[in-house]
């Protein structure tokens, strides 16, 4: 079965850190780009992040540049998303996504809140 | 920054009837445009890519189209598991864009 299952989100103080991460199995994960879609409550599909099949170029929405990172574990199947000074509007649901130009497979997401 | 606008906000369809959905990119995207689904407490699931390509699984009743900056979704017949808010996405530049949504309701 072709799945994503992300993990890692949880409650953080503004200025904290969060490490989020997504498993693949069921396709060529070492041979498809990967990327982080998110959604705050309520609201629409931002694009965050998105990495090459061997992690050489990497691509990230304005407003979290400098704070975000992404990167993946080819040998592992893994998918992460190291968030840094995290803001009240990063606030959402994160869900990890096969690419094939389109967003082909998601994950169901995981939570993440930024609260004091 | 290539701004994706959908209308309308929402579309009120009886079960049976047509629902057209647009699209609109600020410059153009060629055809790669991907129409998206979402139900409540669910994941986006992919319907149309490259703009009118069906994705694996998708009825017969979902059909896109368009190129450059003026794209469509139409289901041609609503069931009601049709309802459902659906996105718009452009992948043609950087940064990668959606657009607001367009829900879908039964009237």
């Amino acid at each position: 079965e072709v799945q994503l299952v992300e993990s890692g989100g949880g409650l953080v103080q503004p200025g904290g850190s969060l490490r989020l991460s997504c498993a693949g199995s069921g396709f060529a994960f070492s041979r498809s780009w990967m990327t982080w879609v998110r959604q705050s409550p309520g609201k629409g599909l931002e694009w965050v992040a998105t990495v090459k099949e061997d992690g050489s170029e990497k691509y990230y929405v304005d407003s979290v540049k400098g704070r975000f990172t992404i990167s993946r574990d080819n040998d592992k199947n893994s998918l992460n998303l190291q968030m840094n000074s995290l803001r009240a509007e990063d606030t959402a649901v994160y869900h990890c996504a096969r690419n094939s130009g389109a967003y082909v497979i998601w994950g169901q997401g995981t939570m993440v809140t930024i609260s004091s | 920054e290539v701004v994706v606008t959908q209308s309308p906000a929402t579309l009120s369809v009886s079960p049976g009837e047509r629902a057209t959905l647009s699209c609109r990119a600020s410059q153009s995207v060629s055809n790669k445009l991907a129409w998206y689904q979402q139900k409540p407490g669910q994941a986006p699931r992919i319907i149309i890519y490259d703009a009118s390509t069906r994705a694996t699984g998708i009825p017969a009743s979902f059909s896109g189209s368009g190129s450059g900056t003026e794209f469509t979704l139409t289901i041609s017949s609503l069931q009601s598991e049709d309802f459902a808010v659906y996105y718009c996405q452009q992948y043609n530049n950087w940064p990668r864009t959606f657009g607001q949504g367009t829900k879908v309701e039964i009237k």
